[in-house]
């Protein structure tokens, strides 16, 4: 079992609908919770975290961390044919580590 | 702050041939992350330092990976010799912190290609 699951997609999705991006993680120590993004060609970049229990927004974005169940998402509202993109998950604990990422289109 | 700068961008080179990548990381950063990234695999941790020191190389894939950081400013990534299956883009991150429990800040990238 990978320490950080993702769906790898592709998931395509209109432009202006909610996309969102799912993660699961086997260490229940983990601690820290991250979404980065990754333009084709490009290095990831941070665009949410999260450390407690519950829903986390900023603009579009919204995280949400399930501990309990081991569970970590990332919704993407109103999206954009520029959030086209593959988008990381990671994971720190007592190590660090990053799913291989679900691809995201949005269609105009 | 010109972010944190890798060269070379770009490496090709003869299966058996020395690779050494270069990180510079963001002034002030404590941690740096070394990574290996391709399609199979995704983005695997290599090896980090924090405060100049390795503190987890359990991802170093075999002997023949090296990485060095012999002042706050500079590392090395080295592979001797290389071989084909290497062929990844190696990815240098930093953070201010002691662990991963901070935002990591990414190089552009090396993409290197092993013949």
């Amino acid at each position: 079992q990978k320490e950080v699951e993702q769906n790898s997609g592709p998931l395509s999705v209109p432009e202006g609908a909610i996309a969102s991006l799912n993660c699961t993680y086997s260490d229940r120590g983990s601690q820290s919770f991250f979404w980065y993004r990754q333009y084709s060609g490009k290095s990831p970049e941070l665009i949410m975290f999260i450390y407690s229990n519950g829903d986390k927004e900023d603009g579009r974005f919204t995280a949400q961390l399930n501990k309990a169940s081991q569970y970590v998402s990332l919704l993407i509202r109103d999206s954009q044919p520029s959030d086209s993109a593959t988008y990381l998950c990671a994971v720190t604990g007592n190590q660090f580590y990053f799913g291989t990422g679900t691809s995201l289109t949005v269609i105009p | 702050d010109a972010g944190v700068i890798q060269s070379p961008r770009h490496e090709v080179t003869e299966m058996g041939q020395e690779v050494t990548l270069r990180c510079k990381p963001i002034s002030g950063h404590n941690s740096l992350f070394w990574y290996r990234q391709t399609m199979m695999r995704g983005l695997e941790l290599l090896i980090y330092f924090n405060n100049n020191v390795p503190i987890d190389d359990s991802g170093m894939p075999e002997d023949r990976f090296s990485a060095k950081m012999p002042n706050a400013s500079f590392s090395t990534l080295k592979i001797q010799p290389s071989e084909p299956r290497d062929s990844a883009v190696y990815f240098c991150a930093s953070s201010f912190g002691a662990s991963g429990g901070y935002e990591q800040f990414f190089g552009p990238g090396t993409r290197l290609t092993v013949l």
